[in-house]
């Protein structure tokens, strides 16, 4: 049991530049989420879903796309980098909506 | 890990006292909530939860309370010790709409003083 596994954990992109942070949960939870964390910010709600198939929009969802194919993968997608998305990324997960969640342990991305 | 908590507002306690950590949330509707704690270079941590309904709600060498009148949680922690030391987060949610919205405060930096 893995828990919830985020890929990779250090990522350094041009501006411009696409690409796709992974997460992958092993404990069967319905619910996912994506976060990034700023320095004096706390956390901020990027996506998330409550199941395969269904997703909605967080609190900054924009220059982000996520999709759920599987109840395990959760990928995030970043269309064309931009330096204010230099940050580090939290996947989370959770089989119910009143359990607490499951983080993995974080990418590092920085655009420059 | 450690630039996460650049600007944090920082609460320093002698080991073995106790500590009291503040949150004020911001949406009088929300009706669970949830500390995390948070090492440095790791993610968020489950603590412990309580649901709008009540306003205390212990755990090992942890308690919370809630304030529904003005919007406050605290998290008390017994004989601090070492290993304490992190950022803690209070997250709330409105679960009784059936959203999935988590939104987090921005932290409290404990540093534990030997």
């Amino acid at each position: 049991n893995a828990g919830v596994t985020q890929t990779p954990k250090f990522q350094v992109l041009k501006t411009g530049q696409s690409m796709t942070l992974q997460c992958a949960q092993d404990m069967n939870h319905e619910y996912m989420s994506w976060y990034r964390q700023d320095p004096g910010m706390g956390l901020r709600l990027i996506h998330y879903s409550v199941g395969a198939g269904i997703t909605d929009q967080g609190e900054v969802p924009n220059g982000y796309n996520v999709s759920r194919s599987t109840t395990e993968d959760f990928p995030l997608r970043l269309l064309s980098a931009a330096p204010s998305q230099t940050s580090v990324y939290f996947c989370a997960s959770s089989y119910r909506v009143t359990d607490g969640y499951t983080f993995g342990s974080g990418t590092r991305l920085t655009v420059v | 890990g450690e630039s996460v908590g650049l600007h944090l507002p920082t609460l320093s306690v002698q080991e073995g006292d106790n500590s009291i950590i503040n949150c004020a949330y911001s949406n009088s509707a929300s009706d669970y909530f949830i500390w995390y704690k948070q090492e440095s270079g790791k993610g968020p941590q489950f603590i412990i939860d309580i649901r709008s309904n009540m306003d205390k709600r212990q755990g090992q060498r942890v308690t919370v309370l809630l304030n529904k009148t003005v919007k406050h949680l605290s998290l008390q922690i017994a004989a601090t010790q070492p290993g304490d030391s992190a950022v803690y987060f209070c997250a709330e949610n409105l679960v009784a709409s059936g959203t999935y919205k988590y939104i987090f405060g921005t932290g409290t930096r404990l540093k534990v003083l030997a």
